[in-house]
């Protein structure tokens, strides 16, 4: 099956910096990746969908300035937290597939685990 | 707004056990409903349902959607330890995928 790599597995970051997060498809095209956040014992919760060319599309109540996504090329985004702060810590989670949504599934990028100190 | 729920929350049960869980949805636009495991970290893909009363099987999981009633279930006969995870039900409606509450399952030996 496809694969989508995302890097890194685990961050810790000082209050104040910001951590990017990337997210790899390595044997297909992903014109659509999804971003999630997912804290303890509680579901995958969407926070945008970032299209390869275009800005990204942030789910209610998600800060767009805060949470930046670059979707710059067919197999790479990146999520980037900006002015980190204890509360962002969390697992992200990405997801790609290469049919623009199109009934097909979702493939899952390993999680990034951030802890803000 | 659309909305997937999953029952039950959680399920101890002990190995050998057959366990359904379920879920049942409301999302316009729908395209798909898929089933994922979770362990510790990324959900790995289980199903994808489409069509109405064709059963899914892999093994001892199989799967099944119900687009008139709007629901699936996901089975799993003679559970084992490592059957415990997280299951997460997701339905793709329109352009993204929404996740479900999912149902955490521990199968005790």
């Amino acid at each position: 099956g496809a694969v989508v790599s995302q890097h890194p597995s685990r961050v810790i970051c000082k209050s104040g910096t910001s951590v990017k997060i990337e997210c790899r498809s390595l044997d297909f095209q992903a014109t659509t990746m999804f971003w999630y956040r997912q804290f303890p014992k509680q579901s995958l919760m969407l926070m945008a969908t970032s299209n390869e060319g275009s800005k990204a599309t942030y789910e209610q109540g998600v800060e767009k300035d805060k949470f930046l996504i670059n979707h710059a090329s067919l197999t790479l985004s990146t999520l980037t937290v900006t002015s980190a702060h204890p509360e962002d810590s969390s697992f992200y989670i990405c997801s790609a597939d290469g049919r623009g949504g199109m009934n097909t599934e979702a493939f899952f990028g390993q999680g990034t685990r951030l802890t803000v100190v | 707004e659309d909305k997937v729920v999953q029952s039950p929350l959680s399920l101890v049960v002990h190995e050998g056990d057959t366990v359904t869980l379920n879920c049942s949805y409301e999302v316009t636009n729908f395209r798909s409903l898929l089933w994922y495991k979770q362990e510790k970290k990324a959900p790995t893909f289980l199903f994808m349902l489409t069509s109405s009363g064709i059963e899914k099987k892999s093994g001892r999981l199989s799967s099944i959607l119900d687009k008139k009633e709007l629901f699936s279930i996901l089975n799993i006969t003679a559970t084992q330890t490592g059957d415990s995870a997280v299951y997460l039900c997701a339905v793709l409606g329109g352009y993204k995928y929404i996740f479900g509450t999912g149902t955490r399952l521990k199968v005790l030996a």
